[in-house]
């Protein structure tokens, strides 16, 4: 069945490092993929949609500066989170629809757990 | 905008009895709303979805929840809890984008 793939599964990097998150869909297409981050034993914030081919559309009050997103082919986004800092530690989660914008068969991602020492 | 309220952020049931976990949804427009599972330190699980159609949906592991427009309602339930149902639940309304409820940790007594 479709799956969504997440790299890596966890990282740890430094304050004010950058860091990259993959997410793919394997077996399909995904012109739209979304990011949602995920602080300890709270729910999934969508923080932006990304889109191939054009600029990711960001949530009120996330950084695009920050969050930097590419939507680079269609089976790959990723998730650049620049300049770390401590509170930016969280569980980065990725979906993918399974067909053109306006379905509703969303596939998750497993997840990034993001450390920030 | 669309939202999703869910009531009770944990839930505690003795195995093999009945699980009730409540949503309620607000929408401008006919919902698709879903009931997602996450297991500790995993991704998201679909457990069943309401587009259209019948409003009593049946999902995986013996999920089913009820979709009734004039209570704004999505509750899950499963008619017998088993210790491996102890996870966190969220409750989601929309179609491209989705948003998610609180989410309600379940609780599974011996």
């Amino acid at each position: 069945g479709a799956v969504v793939s997440q790299h890596p599964s966890r990282v740890i990097c430094k304050s004010g490092t950058s860091v990259k998150i993959e997410c793919r869909s394997l077996d399909f297409q995904a012109t739209t993929m979304f990011w949602y981050r995920q602080f300890p034993k709270q729910s999934l914030m969508l923080m932006a949609t990304s889109n191939e081919g054009s600029k990711a559309t960001y949530e009120q009050g996330v950084e695009k500066d920050k969050f930097l997103i590419n939507h680079a082919s269609l089976t790959l986004s990723t998730l650049t989170v620049t300049s770390a800092h401590p509170e930016d530690s969280s569980f980065y989660i990725c979906s993918a629809p399974l067909s053109p914008a306006g379905t509703y068969e969303q596939y998750f991602g497993p997840g990034t757990r993001l450390t920030v020492t | 905008a669309q939202s999703v309220t869910q009531l009770g952020s944990h839930v505690s049931v003795s195995e093999g009895a009945l699980v009730l976990l409540r949503c309620n949804y607000s929408s401008s427009v006919p919902p698709y709303l879903f009931w997602y599972v996450q297991y500790p330190n995993q991704g998201l699980q679909l457990l069943l979805k309401y587009t259209t159609g019948a409003t009593l949906v049946k999902g995986i592991n013996g999920f089913e929840a009820e979709f009734k427009k004039s209570e704004t309602s999505f509750h899950l339930t499963k008619p017998s809890a088993h210790m491996s149902d102890a996870a966190e639940y969220f409750c989601a309304v929309g179609d491209d984008k989705i948003i998610f409820g609180k989410g309600t940790r379940l609780h599974i007594l011996p």
